[in-house]
């Protein structure tokens, strides 16, 4: 069975620029999230999804962050602008459902370095 | 928002060796986790509890959910060399988890 896959695997871009990066979670789950891991630190939730519907994005900086997962499979994290700060680990994971009884996967991330 | 504490923050150990680690909250969860990341790569799930006292073992790791649902700990006996990575703990409640600073591992063969 084939597992999360994420796009790009790394990305530098300088302050200020935009960046996207696309996430195609395993076949047939419906829950999708994208987290981001800060060097040094563990996983923290951006936003879930359920289909196409949003969930959680209580912790998505919504004035420079933005993610869509139109048709309910792949889902697209946008940042414009970028800022120095968010040089991290960008994860995505997909589940079965969504509740916490439902294992998360995780693809391998994206590593943004903004210069 | 919630806080994780996790220690210890690293181990060097010998392979062969227990390790122990743990992971401390101010809040209740109603799920707590066991992740294991390898450099490059996200998360994979380890051990996961569901109830408070819950005591639970995947071959040589045991972990246990704390009784008053604020803490637990994670064990892994006789280790080796393919146990070397970076282990995290994760509280779970409303859907969402969250995630301590993790407890860097090396095994010297």
């Amino acid at each position: 069975e084939a597992g999360v896959a994420q796009s790009p695997r790394y990305k530098i871009i300088e302050k200020r620029q935009s960046v996207a990066f696309w996430c195609n979670p395993i076949s047939g789950h419906a829950t999708l999230y994208w987290y981001q891991q800060i060097l040094g630190q563990g996983p923290k939730l951006l936003i879930q999804f359920q289909n196409n519907g949003v969930v959680d994005d209580s912790q998505l900086p919504k004035d420079r962050f933005s993610a869509e997962r139109l048709k309910g499979v792949d889902s697209t994290l946008k940042i414009q602008p970028a800022k120095l700060e968010d040089s991290a680990v960008y994860l995505c994971a997909s589940s079965l459902g969504v509740g916490l009884d439902y294992e998360q996967f995780f693809g391998p991330g994206t590593r943004l370095t903004v210069l | 928002g919630q806080q994780l504490n996790q220690s210890p923050q690293s181990m060097f150990i010998q392979e062969g060796e227990d390790v122990s680690m743990n992971c401390t909250s101010s809040s209740i969860f109603n799920t707590w986790l066991w992740y294991k990341q390898d450099p490059g790569e996200g998360p994979v799930l380890l051990i996961a509890l569901y109830k408070a006292g819950e005591l639970t073992s995947n071959g040589r790791l045991t972990a246990q959910f704390g009784i008053t649902r604020k803490d637990s700990f994670l064990n892994i006996s006789a280790s080796i060399p393919s146990d070397v990575g970076i282990y995290f703990c994760a509280g779970g409640s409303n859907y969402k988890l969250t995630f301590g600073k993790g407890t860097l591992l090396t095994v010297n063969p």
